[in-house]
């Protein structure tokens, strides 16, 4: 099993619709990131979080949010999905203690019409 | 501002043929390098990692690359080529601090021909 979990793999959505990107991580991390891709920009951070009670912004947070439901659960949501999002988002984790490097899970394709 | 400039966005290379990726990066003070590599379908994975001490760090899958502080750069080069090197390759920075976020270059796709 995958270490670090995102699902959905896809996901098509319409303008306007909330959606919700779920991402687990079973290595005990107390670090989590999300991060999309885009061709030619490469990955932008939108939020992270270094433990459950700790979120912040990162370099692209407008039109997201996240929850830190767990250590090992961290979720991003689009409240009104709008055709720019469309892009190939990442969660990551990492550990603290180390400084060490990241993490990423498979990445979710998400395409709003 | 921190940046990371990957100038080229496509590499073409035969098998067997040495490889060399470039990274330039614009930051405060001398940062933490890394490079990843995604491969097609993947989340990334680390190739290797500069913090401190030898300017030439070794890597996985037969990967070095190496630290210029005049230069600004951290290149990634790799002897000899093989087919599954066909990838995406990011370079990033980060902090020398325990707040970690990495900043990511656009990326380079090197394509691997037989």
């Amino acid at each position: 099993d995958a270490d670090v979990t995102q699902t959905p793999r896809n996901r098509i959505t319409k303008t306007g619709k909330r959606i919700m990107l779920e991402c687990s991580q079973t290595k005990g991390h107390d670090r989590m990131y999300w991060y999309r891709q885009d061709p030619g920009l490469g990955l932008r951070l939108i939020y992270y979080s270094f433990d459950v009670k700790d979120i912040n912004k990162g370099e692209i947070s407008d039109g997201y949010s996240v929850s830190r439901q767990a250590q090992a659960k961290f979720s991003l949501s689009l409240e009104s999905a709008i055709p720019n999002q469309t892009a190939l988002y990442f969660c990551a984790t990492s550990d603290q203690g180390t400084n060490e490097k990241l993490f990423f899970g498979s990445g979710t394709q998400l395409s709003v019409l | 501002a921190q940046s990371v400039t990957q100038p080229d966005i496509h590499i073409t290379v035969s098998e067997g043929a040495s490889l060399e990726l470039r990274c330039n990066y614009s930051y405060g003070a001398t940062p933490y390098l890394f490079w990843y590599v995604q491969s097609p379908g993947q989340g990334l994975q680390l190739l290797l990692k500069y913090f401190s001490g030898d300017t030439l760090v070794q890597g996985i899958k037969g990967f070095e690359a190496e630290f210029k502080r005049s230069q600004s750069s951290f290149n990634l080069r790799k002897p000899s080529v093989h087919w599954s090197d066909a990838a995406e390759y990011f370079c990033a920075v980060g902090p020398r601090s325990n707040d970690y976020k990495l900043s990511f270059g656009a990326g380079t796709t090197v394509t691997v021909r037989a």
